[in-house]
């Protein structure tokens, strides 16, 4: 079976602080792909990253990066100088070959950022 | 390139009624997904089509619950007999095919009274 934690229900930080979501995946498929997406209070779910996992490189695009550790399973993400406008939820995801490519997303992570 | 549209956005109705919703995917996307989440929890896999054939149902899609795709375009989700347990956000999003990234749209937002 498929399995996505995110075992932070909700993270608080001021303006400017770095801050890390973690995620943890369990998979028995050989050929895997791990996503986050954004949900703003508007609903929406947006799209914000999709890696391979035959593609162990950290990745970075602006203030965001993500972390994809294999021999942990995990593929966390973090936010450099946060700001009010990334407050969200945050889902972590997987699919595979195995179940269909669907997505199996985890509970989600609240980041609250005050100013 | 428009996105995924949902519509409506928001509806209510009473327990025992029936209600539609429809998905218009990205033009030239042949996969189409729906997908509920309530509230505080992520998306749970609902059904999904490629083209215009529905390849895989969830348990999670009871009796009471049909989707479409006619050629392959636009799809619609019917759920008869509404229960307050079907109160949810669904959510529609298409990819190009296999594991591609999936597009979401903004939702249909069902309360149930």
């Amino acid at each position: 079976a498929q399995k996505v934690t995110q075992a932070q229900t909700e993270i608080s930080v001021v303006e400017k602080e770095d801050v890390t979501l973690d995620c943890v995946y369990e998979t028995r498929d050989t050929t895997y792909y791990l996503f986050w997406y954004k949900q703003p209070p508007s609903g929406e779910l947006v799209f914000l990253i999709r890696r391979n996992s035959f593609d162990e490189q950290n990745e970075i695009s602006g203030r965001y990066s993500w972390n994809f550790q294999k021999s942990t399973s995990s593929f966390n993400f973090t936010i450099t100088a946060s700001q009010v406008v990334d407050s969200a939820v945050y889902f972590c995801a997987l699919s595979g070959w195995e179940y269909g490519n669907k997505l199996v997303f985890g509970a989600g992570t609240i980041l609250r950022v005050k100013s | 390139d428009t996105g995924v549209s949902q519509n409506p956005r928001h509806k209510i109705t009473k327990r025992g009624q029936n209600v539609t919703f429809r998905c218009d995917p990205i033009s030239e996307h042949n996969r189409l997904y729906w997908y509920r989440q309530t509230l505080g929890q992520g998306p749970e896999f609902l059904t999904y089509f490629q083209n215009e054939a529905q390849l895989e149902k969830s348990r999670l899609l009871s009796d009471r619950f049909s989707a479409e795709r006619p050629k392959g375009s636009f799809s619609t989700l019917e759920i008869q007999r509404t229960e307050q347990g079907d109160s949810a956000m669904y959510l529609c999003a298409s990819s190009s095919g296999g594991p591609d990234t999936q597009y979401f749209g903004p939702g249909t937002r069902l309360t149930v009274l």
